[in-house]
């Protein structure tokens, strides 16, 4: 277990429709990066949070946004909503600042866009 | 944008064989990590590797970073059941942020008891 927890578990959504994402980071660490993942493909880089920053960016449109807390946990917004917007969304935490910091996933939020 | 290649792109072995996956991208990579992910859950890290040439083992896992740092390897010896999951390698580019992860399409294993 990573330590990083995320919720829902699961969400369904309509078309149209505006969705919030949430994920605490592990203890000790003070970055959050989203990724997008789709059936049958590996996961794809939305963004990273660092200071409550976004701190890279993936090939993602404005509808994707988000937040970081002081407390370090995050947040992933998805306005209008989009079939193609089903997908499993990570989370993982790292500690910034060391060269090579590893990665840890939580088991993510499964969203079905109907 | 930069891709991994990662081959094969499914695997099923009867328990006990040794097994071997790659990836290759045309882009050199800072990090290479490999991950293994169930039905319904996160990547878990399995070995990160930092240095060209750097061979790295986990118990049944070895992996090694190619020189050129574009290619990778992930071999597991003698495998088990509990082994069956996808495989993913991911790639940290130089300059890139840290949470920058490019991954490979995966390799899905199958092990016949």
């Amino acid at each position: 277990e990573t330590g990083v927890t995320q919720s829902p578990t699961h969400l369904i959504k309509t078309r149209g429709q505006q969705v919030t994402l949430r994920c605490s980071s592990q203890s000790g660490h003070n970055t959050v990066s989203w990724y997008q993942q789709a059936l049958g493909q590996g996961p794809q880089f939305i963004f990273q949070y660092y200071r409550e920053e976004e701190n890279g960016r993936g090939n993602f449109p404005p509808r994707f946004s988000g937040l970081q807390f002081p407390n370090y946990s995050s947040e992933l917004n998805v306005n209008a909503l989009e079939l193609d917007d089903s997908a499993l969304y990570l989370c993982a935490s790292s500690l910034a600042g060391r060269p090579g910091e590893k990665l840890f996933f939580g088991s993510g939020t499964q969203l079905s866009v109907l | 944008g930069q891709q991994l290649n990662q081959s094969p792109q499914s695997m099923f072995i009867q328990e006990g064989e040794d097994v071997s996956m790659n990836c290759t991208s045309s882009s050199i990579f800072n990090t290479w990590l490999w991950y293994k992910q169930d039905p319904g859950e996160g990547p878990v890290l399995l070995i990160a590797l930092y240095k060209a040439g750097e061979l790295t083992s986990n118990g049944r896992l070895t992996a090694q970073f190619g020189i050129t740092r574009k290619d990778s390897f992930l071999n597991i010896s003698a495998s088990i059941p509990s082994d069956v999951g996808i495989y993913f390698c991911a790639g940290q580019l130089y300059g890139g942020s840290q949470g920058n992860l490019i991954f490979g399409k995966g390799t899905k294993l199958s092990v016949k008891p």
